[in-house]
């Protein structure tokens, strides 16, 4: 299957800050990225939809001020997590989808705020 | 009624047992069926996809769709303690987003 780079892996930031998290298509040109995010032993919480150069749409609930997307190439996406708070510790995937149906996860990043 | 319903489990079987999983899901429209595993603390792994009704084999995987009952199952063969790991169906249409079953967690004892 086509792959999703993710990184970072995993980070530990101090709340007030910022963090960026990219994924990467490989071999693939991701012309839709997906960003999720998942809570323990919980299902996946689809967080926004980003078109390669447009603007990315958030689901209910999700604020957009917060959880900025860039998506503006067709094989790069990031997310950044504005002023974070230990609240928004979890575990976020992207995952990207080209021209067919399938989707391709990345890794996954384990964000956690001190 | 969620639009994707997939037993939460967990399900535990022997080493070599044949496992069957399944979801059901109420809008007709969709079109894409897949399947994902994921381990702990990684991203979901696609394993299978189908389009529209049928059956598709890979390995010791089998994936079937039957739209007309909105039933979708994936069956694992000789089971081996590598599959366990948690499943989760997914479906969409074209150009939209999938839509995921919360997830079942598999062990599969030695």
């Amino acid at each position: 299957g086509a792959v999703v780079s993710q990184h970072p892996s995993r980070v530990i930031c101090k709340s007030g800050t910022s963090v960026k998290i990219e994924c990467r298509s490989l071999d693939f040109q991701a012309t839709t990225m997906f960003w999720y995010r998942q809570f323990p032993k919980q299902s996946l919480m689809l967080m926004a939809t980003s078109n390669e150069g447009s603007k990315a749409t958030y689901e209910q609930g999700v604020e957009k001020d917060k959880f900025l997307i860039n998506h503006a190439s067709l094989t790069l996406s990031t997310l950044t997590v504005t002023s974070a708070h230990p609240e928004d510790s979890s575990f976020y995937i992207c995952s990207g989808r080209g021209r067919v149906a399938e989707a391709f996860f990345g890794q996954g990043t384990r964000l956690t705020v001190v | 009624q969620k639009e994707v319903e997939q037993d939460p489990g967990p399900l535990s079987v022997p080493e070599g047992a044949i496992v069957s999983l399944n979801c059901t899901y109420s809008n007709s429209a969709f079109q894409y069926f897949m399947w994902y595993r994921q381990y702990s603390r990684k991203g979901p792994e696609l394993l299978m996809y189908t389009y529209s009704s049928g059956n598709k084999e890979d390995g010791r995987f089998t994936a079937q769709v039957d739209k007309s009952s909105k039933y979708i199952s994936l069956f694992i063969r000789d089971s081996q303690p590598s599959d366990s790991a948690t499943y989760l169906c997914a479906m969409g249409v074209a150009n939209s987003k999938l839509t995921f079953g919360k997830g079942i967690t598999l062990s599969v004892r030695p």
